[in-house]
């Protein structure tokens, strides 16, 4: 069973707009989430994270946003480059039950120059 | 400094043959982890070790899957009378130590297609 979902499995936005990319999941103990970024044939790389206790972080042009009773989060970008062009995983853990992350499916996002 | 290293990076077995997959994880690093990569799919957990003890095996699909880490770095992932369904991206990461809000840096996977 799919605990971390991205429902959304592509993006194209204009370069210079805002990229939206959501992400929903079901266990209520997850408290600690993460984005990756993963160019074909590389492995995942680490974008930004947010633990349960906020509800914003941002780094650059990068902004997570939690919603945790709504179990949802979303990554924005802006403005949206060429090179954010990627696919996009979100990802969750638990303290309670170890190391392991959740990912989701994964969002490929285009950015249109 | 050097990432995390998986090798091969392809790897093509036939049905019923044994592979093993490679990890050398970023020097010093506590925590590793394997996770599998079907297509289309997000990562999904299949160990984790710290240092040389293996904590958490509950994701490994069957008793045909194996890992190790004996000497608390490198790490190997063996898979024992391949099959199709086995067929996927491999992904090693660590991390520095063994707490929850740590990044993990990953690595960038062996494709294994079984025939």
């Amino acid at each position: 069973d799919q605990q971390v979902k991205q429902n959304s499995p592509s993006l194209s936005v204009q370069e210079g707009r805002i990229s939206i990319l959501n992400c929903d999941y079901t266990n209520s103990m997850f408290d600690y989430f993460l984005w990756y970024k993963k160019y074909p044939a590389e492995g995942p790389t680490f974008l930004i994270s947010i633990s349960s206790i906020k509800d914003k972080n941002e780094d650059g042009r990068f902004t997570v946003f939690l919603n945790k009773s709504a179990k949802h989060l979303s990554l924005h970008i802006v403005p949206s480059q060429p090179g954010d062009s990627a696919v996009y995983f979100c990802a969750a853990s638990a303290s309670n039950t170890g190391n392991q992350f959740y990912f989701g499916t994964g969002t490929s996002l285009t950015v249109i120059p | 400094g050097a990432g995390v290293s998986q090798s091969p990076r392809y790897k093509v077995a036939k049905r019923g043959q044994d592979v093993a997959l490679r990890c050398d994880p970023i020097s010093g690093h506590v925590s590793l982890f394997w996770y599998q990569q079907a297509l289309g799919q997000g990562p999904e957990f299949l160990t984790y070790f710290q240092n040389e003890a293996q904590l958490d095996k509950s994701g490994l699909p069957s008793d045909r899957f194996f890992a190790e880490r004996p000497e608390g770095s490198v790490s190997t992932l063996k898979i024992q009378r391949t099959q199709q369904e086995d067929s996927a991206v491999y992904l090693c990461a660590s991390s520095e130590n063994g707490g929850t809000y740590n990044e993990q840096f990953f690595g960038p996977g062996t494709r294994l297609t079984v025939l």
